[in-house]
Protein backbone atom coordinates (compact mmCIF):
# COMPACT_ATOMS: atom_id res chain seq x y z
CA UNK A 1 0.00 0.00 0.00
CA UNK A 2 0.68 3.76 0.09
CA UNK A 3 3.20 4.96 2.78
CA UNK A 4 4.32 8.16 3.27
CA UNK A 5 7.55 8.57 5.66
CA UNK A 6 10.23 11.03 7.01
CA UNK A 7 13.65 10.15 7.33
CA UNK A 8 14.35 11.59 10.82
CA UNK A 9 11.59 12.09 13.83
CA UNK A 10 13.90 15.03 15.23
CA UNK A 11 16.13 17.74 14.26
CA UNK A 12 17.76 20.40 16.09
CA UNK A 13 18.76 23.56 14.57
CA UNK A 14 20.73 26.40 15.09
CA UNK A 15 18.63 30.03 14.88
CA UNK A 16 19.38 31.57 11.75
CA UNK A 17 20.63 28.61 9.89
CA UNK A 18 18.88 26.76 7.33
CA UNK A 19 16.93 23.96 7.92
CA UNK A 20 16.13 20.50 5.64
CA UNK A 21 13.71 18.13 6.42
CA UNK A 22 13.22 14.63 4.33
CA UNK A 23 10.38 12.84 3.50
CA UNK A 24 9.94 9.39 1.25
CA UNK A 25 7.00 8.39 -0.72
CA UNK A 26 6.26 5.28 -1.90
CA UNK A 27 3.26 5.66 -4.28
CA UNK A 28 4.78 6.46 -7.64
CA UNK A 29 1.10 7.94 -8.40
CA UNK A 30 0.78 10.41 -6.19
CA UNK A 31 0.28 13.79 -7.86
CA UNK A 32 0.65 16.19 -5.09
CA UNK A 33 2.70 16.76 -2.41
CA UNK A 34 1.79 18.93 0.49
CA UNK A 35 4.17 20.43 3.90
CA UNK A 36 2.36 20.67 7.02
CA UNK A 37 3.26 22.52 9.95
CA UNK A 38 2.03 21.68 13.50
CA UNK A 39 2.51 23.33 16.66
CA UNK A 40 1.90 22.32 19.68
CA UNK A 41 -1.55 22.15 20.29
CA UNK A 42 -2.82 23.44 17.36
CA UNK A 43 -4.01 21.54 13.82
CA UNK A 44 -1.97 20.79 11.01
CA UNK A 45 -1.05 24.30 9.07
CA UNK A 46 -0.54 24.38 5.14
CA UNK A 47 2.77 25.93 4.69
CA UNK A 48 3.21 24.97 0.93
CA UNK A 49 2.58 22.58 -1.98
CA UNK A 50 4.10 20.79 -5.05
CA UNK A 51 2.41 18.82 -8.20
CA UNK A 52 4.53 15.79 -9.54
CA UNK A 53 5.37 17.75 -12.90
CA UNK A 54 7.93 20.07 -10.80
CA UNK A 55 10.82 19.84 -9.13
CA UNK A 56 11.17 23.17 -7.20
CA UNK A 57 8.47 25.43 -5.87
CA UNK A 58 9.74 28.25 -3.59
CA UNK A 59 7.65 30.22 -0.92
CA UNK A 60 8.35 32.92 1.47
CA UNK A 61 11.78 31.56 3.31
CA UNK A 62 10.40 28.26 2.17
CA UNK A 63 11.33 25.60 -0.12
CA UNK A 64 10.38 22.24 -1.57
CA UNK A 65 11.52 19.89 -3.99
CA UNK A 66 10.87 16.94 -5.41
CA UNK A 67 12.54 14.13 -6.74
CA UNK A 68 10.90 11.64 -8.59
CA UNK A 69 12.90 9.30 -9.62
CA UNK A 70 13.98 8.35 -5.84
CA UNK A 71 10.26 9.58 -4.73
CA UNK A 72 11.80 12.35 -2.11
CA UNK A 73 9.96 14.94 -0.92
CA UNK A 74 12.11 17.76 1.20
CA UNK A 75 11.65 20.58 2.96
CA UNK A 76 14.05 23.70 3.18
CA UNK A 77 13.70 26.53 5.70
CA UNK A 78 15.80 29.23 4.79
CA UNK A 79 16.95 31.04 8.19
CA UNK A 80 15.49 29.33 11.06
CA UNK A 81 13.63 31.24 13.97
CA UNK A 82 12.27 30.01 17.09
CA UNK A 83 8.65 30.23 15.72
CA UNK A 84 9.75 27.58 13.37
CA UNK A 85 10.05 25.23 15.84
CA UNK A 86 7.05 22.69 15.35
CA UNK A 87 6.70 19.19 13.95
CA UNK A 88 6.28 19.18 10.48
CA UNK A 89 4.98 16.73 7.86
CA UNK A 90 4.84 16.09 4.59
CA UNK A 91 1.44 14.72 2.67
CA UNK A 92 0.36 13.27 -0.40
CA UNK A 93 -3.04 13.69 -1.66
CA UNK A 94 -5.25 11.76 -3.33
CA UNK A 95 -7.69 12.13 -6.16
CA UNK A 96 -10.64 12.76 -3.80
CA UNK A 97 -8.06 14.85 -1.78
CA UNK A 98 -7.73 12.65 1.05
CA UNK A 99 -4.29 13.21 2.99
CA UNK A 100 -2.50 10.93 3.48
CA UNK A 101 0.72 11.93 6.33
CA UNK A 102 3.76 10.71 6.99
CA UNK A 103 4.88 10.05 10.71
CA UNK A 104 6.56 13.39 11.30
CA UNK A 105 10.03 15.20 12.59
CA UNK A 106 10.11 17.62 15.28
CA UNK A 107 12.34 20.43 14.22
CA UNK A 108 13.39 22.64 17.91
CA UNK A 109 15.54 25.78 17.11
CA UNK A 110 18.16 26.61 19.17
CA UNK A 111 19.02 30.30 20.26
CA UNK B 1 -9.47 35.45 8.64
CA UNK B 2 -11.59 32.61 8.29
CA UNK B 3 -10.87 29.40 10.48
CA UNK B 4 -12.58 26.22 11.26
CA UNK B 5 -13.45 25.49 15.31
CA UNK B 6 -13.91 22.58 16.88
CA UNK B 7 -15.60 22.49 20.63
CA UNK B 8 -14.63 20.82 22.72
CA UNK B 9 -10.86 21.36 22.57
CA UNK B 10 -10.81 18.43 25.62
CA UNK B 11 -13.42 15.58 25.82
CA UNK B 12 -13.26 13.16 28.84
CA UNK B 13 -15.81 10.20 28.77
CA UNK B 14 -15.83 6.64 29.71
CA UNK B 15 -15.42 3.86 28.09
CA UNK B 16 -18.94 2.73 25.99
CA UNK B 17 -19.91 5.94 26.52
CA UNK B 18 -21.09 7.94 23.07
CA UNK B 19 -19.51 11.08 21.93
CA UNK B 20 -20.24 14.06 19.39
CA UNK B 21 -16.96 16.19 18.26
CA UNK B 22 -18.28 19.26 16.67
CA UNK B 23 -16.62 21.54 13.91
CA UNK B 24 -17.97 24.43 11.68
CA UNK B 25 -16.08 24.83 8.75
CA UNK B 26 -15.57 27.96 6.33
CA UNK B 27 -18.44 28.72 5.54
CA UNK B 28 -18.08 28.53 1.80
CA UNK B 29 -16.35 25.22 2.14
CA UNK B 30 -17.99 22.43 0.27
CA UNK B 31 -15.72 19.49 1.09
CA UNK B 32 -15.24 18.57 5.09
CA UNK B 33 -13.04 16.03 6.35
CA UNK B 34 -12.00 13.86 9.74
CA UNK B 35 -8.91 13.17 11.13
CA UNK B 36 -7.13 11.90 14.30
CA UNK B 37 -3.98 11.51 15.73
CA UNK B 38 -2.87 9.36 18.89
CA UNK B 39 -0.72 11.03 20.59
CA UNK B 40 2.95 10.62 19.02
CA UNK B 41 1.49 9.53 16.01
CA UNK B 42 1.10 10.83 12.50
CA UNK B 43 -2.17 12.32 11.30
CA UNK B 44 -4.69 9.77 9.75
CA UNK B 45 -7.39 10.20 7.86
CA UNK B 46 -11.37 9.05 8.82
CA UNK B 47 -13.66 10.29 6.58
CA UNK B 48 -14.36 12.53 3.69
CA UNK B 49 -17.86 14.36 3.41
CA UNK B 50 -19.07 16.34 0.40
CA UNK B 51 -22.92 16.85 -0.67
CA UNK B 52 -24.27 15.30 2.31
CA UNK B 53 -23.07 12.37 2.20
CA UNK B 54 -19.75 10.17 2.64
CA UNK B 55 -17.26 10.22 -0.44
CA UNK B 56 -14.69 8.21 1.78
CA UNK B 57 -13.84 6.28 4.49
CA UNK B 58 -11.17 4.40 5.95
CA UNK B 59 -10.64 1.04 8.05
CA UNK B 60 -10.65 3.37 11.07
CA UNK B 61 -14.12 4.48 10.04
CA UNK B 62 -16.24 1.44 11.20
CA UNK B 63 -19.89 1.29 12.42
CA UNK B 64 -18.90 3.08 15.59
CA UNK B 65 -18.23 6.10 13.89
CA UNK B 66 -20.40 8.21 11.99
CA UNK B 67 -20.90 11.73 10.34
CA UNK B 68 -23.52 14.28 9.93
CA UNK B 69 -23.87 17.87 8.89
CA UNK B 70 -27.36 18.97 10.33
CA UNK B 71 -27.93 22.14 9.49
CA UNK B 72 -25.52 24.70 7.28
CA UNK B 73 -22.30 25.30 9.51
CA UNK B 74 -22.06 22.39 11.69
CA UNK B 75 -19.90 19.12 10.70
CA UNK B 76 -20.13 16.48 13.66
CA UNK B 77 -18.59 12.93 14.16
CA UNK B 78 -19.94 10.88 16.47
CA UNK B 79 -18.57 7.73 18.02
CA UNK B 80 -21.56 5.68 19.12
CA UNK B 81 -19.56 3.28 22.13
CA UNK B 82 -16.33 4.60 22.66
CA UNK B 83 -13.62 2.72 23.43
CA UNK B 84 -9.79 2.81 25.40
CA UNK B 85 -8.04 3.34 21.60
CA UNK B 86 -10.00 6.22 20.48
CA UNK B 87 -8.10 8.33 22.73
CA UNK B 88 -6.55 10.71 19.99
CA UNK B 89 -6.64 14.53 18.73
CA UNK B 90 -9.88 14.62 16.54
CA UNK B 91 -9.24 17.21 13.42
CA UNK B 92 -11.82 18.88 10.97
CA UNK B 93 -10.80 20.20 7.87
CA UNK B 94 -12.40 21.65 5.00
CA UNK B 95 -12.12 22.57 1.43
CA UNK B 96 -13.20 25.11 -0.74
CA UNK B 97 -13.78 22.67 -3.95
CA UNK B 98 -11.98 20.86 -6.25
CA UNK B 99 -10.36 23.66 -7.21
CA UNK B 100 -8.93 24.84 -4.07
CA UNK B 101 -5.53 23.02 -2.87
CA UNK B 102 -5.19 23.49 0.48
CA UNK B 103 -7.50 21.47 3.56
CA UNK B 104 -7.97 24.40 6.14
CA UNK B 105 -7.49 22.55 9.61
CA UNK B 106 -9.05 23.16 12.74
CA UNK B 107 -7.76 23.03 16.32
CA UNK B 108 -8.28 19.62 17.28
CA UNK B 109 -10.28 17.96 19.90
CA UNK B 110 -8.54 15.81 22.52
CA UNK B 111 -10.48 12.86 22.99
CA UNK B 112 -9.67 11.07 26.71
CA UNK B 113 -11.43 7.72 27.23
CA UNK B 114 -11.46 6.52 30.26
Amino acid sequence: GESVGLHLPTLSVQEGDNSIINCAYSNSASDYFIWYKQESGKGPQFIIDIRSNMDKRQGQRVTVLLNKTVKHLSLQIAATQPGDSAVYFCAERSNDYKLSFGAGTTVTVRA
Amino acid sequence: EPEVTQTPSHQVTQMGQEVILRCVPISNHLYFYWYRQILGQKVEFLVSFYNNEISEKSEIFDDQFSVERPDGSNFTLKIRSTKLEDSAMYFCASLIGLAGNEQFFGPGTRLTVL
